[in-house]
């Protein structure tokens, strides 16, 4: 157990819809990064929070938004979902980028998309 | 942006025998570089890293190397164990304010009993 917890851990829903994924880090960690996880395209960094602000953006479509609460949760919003969007989405925690690099990653949230 | 590669994408070995995953990266700015284990149904779990001060790293059946000239680096699995099979990722990162981790495709080991 890495300490990282996401929900839910499975969602279905349908194309036009809006989700969203909730990512608690581990005690102390400061940053959370999130990564999308396809057949096709492995695994892809979404974006980065650090302390409450956005640190990094990779490949994370406009459709998809995210933010990191003051009790350092984060929650990946996505809308409106897509056939493609199907896929595992991971956050991972980190202490700090200034800091240890490690991320430990959470059990993530399989989206299906009908 | 950094690419990372990752050979072989399938690697089936006898109980006992060693394994060795290769990958390659393109930015020459990279300075920590984690191998991570991922179990059917699981997140990805850290197995081990090494940053660019350093040649090599081991924990007891787990070392990796890594060449900053070459810009490669590997993962040596010794004496492998029925449990040790999973998908194994590589990744990589320039760790410059963020440290954001460009994968590889991943090794999907099977160790054979």
């Amino acid at each position: 157990d890495s300490g990282v917890t996401q929900t839910p851990k499975h969602l279905i829903t349908a194309t036009g819809q809006r989700v969203t994924l909730r990512c608690s880090p581990r005690s102390g960690d400061l940053s959370v990064y999130w990564y999308q996880q396809s057949l096709d395209q492995g695994l892809q960094f979404l974006i980065q929070y650090y302390n409450g602000e956005e640190r990094a953006k990779g490949n994370i479509l406009e459709r998809f938004s995210a933010q990191q609460f003051p009790d350092l949760h984060s929650e990946l919003n996505l809308s409106p979902l897509e056939l493609g969007d199907s896929a595992l989405y991971f956050c991972a925690s980190s202490v700090d980028p200034g800091g240890s690099n490690e991320q430990f990653f959470g059990p993530g949230t399989r989206l299906t998309v009908l | 942006g950094e690419n990372v590669e990752q050979h072989p994408s399938t690697l089936s070995v006898q109980e006992g025998d060693s394994a060795v995953i290769k990958c390659t990266y393109s930015d020459s700015a990279s300075n920590y570089f984690p191998w991570y284990k991922q179990e059917l149904g699981k997140g990805p779990q850290l197995i081990i890293d090494i940053r660019s001060n350093v040649g090599e790293k081991k924990d007891q059946r787990i070392a990796v190397t890594l060449n900053k000239t070459a810009k490669h680096f590997s993962l040596h699995i010794t004496e492998t164990q029925p449990e040790d099979s999973a998908v194994y990722f590589c990744a990589a990162t320039v760790g410059a304010g963020s440290y954001q981790l460009t994968f590889g495709k991943g090794t999907k080991l099977s160790v054979i009993p």
